[in-house]
């Protein structure tokens, strides 16, 4: 069972350029998200996708778009990346786990630096 | 703007004795809390959710929530040296009947056991 899976795993940029984060689950949820992790200031939440067809802005959206492609995929684009979007990159997926709330599943994660 | 905080550490403790890992919120609409224990370099993966006043345990982890003082914890007894990671406090708004919840994180307290 491969869970949450991410690509790629590394990637470099220079200021300006674009590029896609892709993500894809195998565990038949409903939600996805896409968290940036900086040193210091622990998970942010760029985007969410509560269901299929829908997305929303978390804590700091500006300079990304996101496309739920099905309930599967889950993909986050820098159209002109910047030097503050080096970070880590996790998408995750979510499982109902009853009144507690909704529990997170991590994909492995995408280092990316803008030069 | 919902805050969530730790203390960053790093937390030293030798083999065997019992961590103590705290968290403060500042919402008081915040209904449930997650703990998430991340190895270096590697995902954040669930150890814990605790969304009533009290104390839960699993194995040797306790979690223990204070709604009134804002203030969750997580203990962690006969601490072994495989327990050396960051550990990310996060706290959920959601209450249940929706299908999807979004996460603040803290930044996280970095947990080292010495033998």
């Amino acid at each position: 069972n491969a869970g949450v899976t991410q690509t790629p795993k590394f990637q470099v940029l220079k200021t300006g350029q674009s590029m896609t984060l892709q993500c894809a689950q195998d565990m038949n949820h409903n939600s996805m998200y896409w968290y940036r992790q900086d040193p210091g200031m622990g998970l942010r939440l760029i985007y969410y996708s509560a269901s299929e067809g829908t997305t929303d802005k978390g804590e700091v959206p500006n300079g990304y778009n996101v496309s739920r492609l099905n309930k599967r995929e889950f993909s986050l684009r820098l159209e002109s990346a910047a030097p503050s979007q080096t970070s880590v990159y996790f998408c995750a997926s979510s499982d109902w786990a009853g009144r507690g709330g909704e529990k997170l599943f991590f994909g492995s994660g995408t280092q990316l630096s803008v030069l | 703007q919902k805050e969530v905080e730790q203390n960053s550490g790093p937390l030293s403790v030798p083999e065997g004795a019992i961590a103590s890992l705290n968290c403060t919120y500042s919402d008081r609409g915040s209904q449930s809390f997650f703990w998430y224990r991340q190895y270096s370099g590697k995902s954040p993966e669930l150890i814990m959710f605790i969304y009533s006043n009290g104390d839960k345990e699993d194995g040797r982890f306790t979690a223990q929530l204070n709604k009134a003082s804002q203030y969750v914890s997580l203990l962690i007894r006969d601490s072994q040296p495989s327990d050396s990671a960051t550990y990310l406090c996060a706290v959920s708004e959601n209450a249940g009947g929706t299908s999807y919840g979004k996460l603040t994180f803290g930044q996280g307290t970095i947990l080292t056991v010495h033998p």
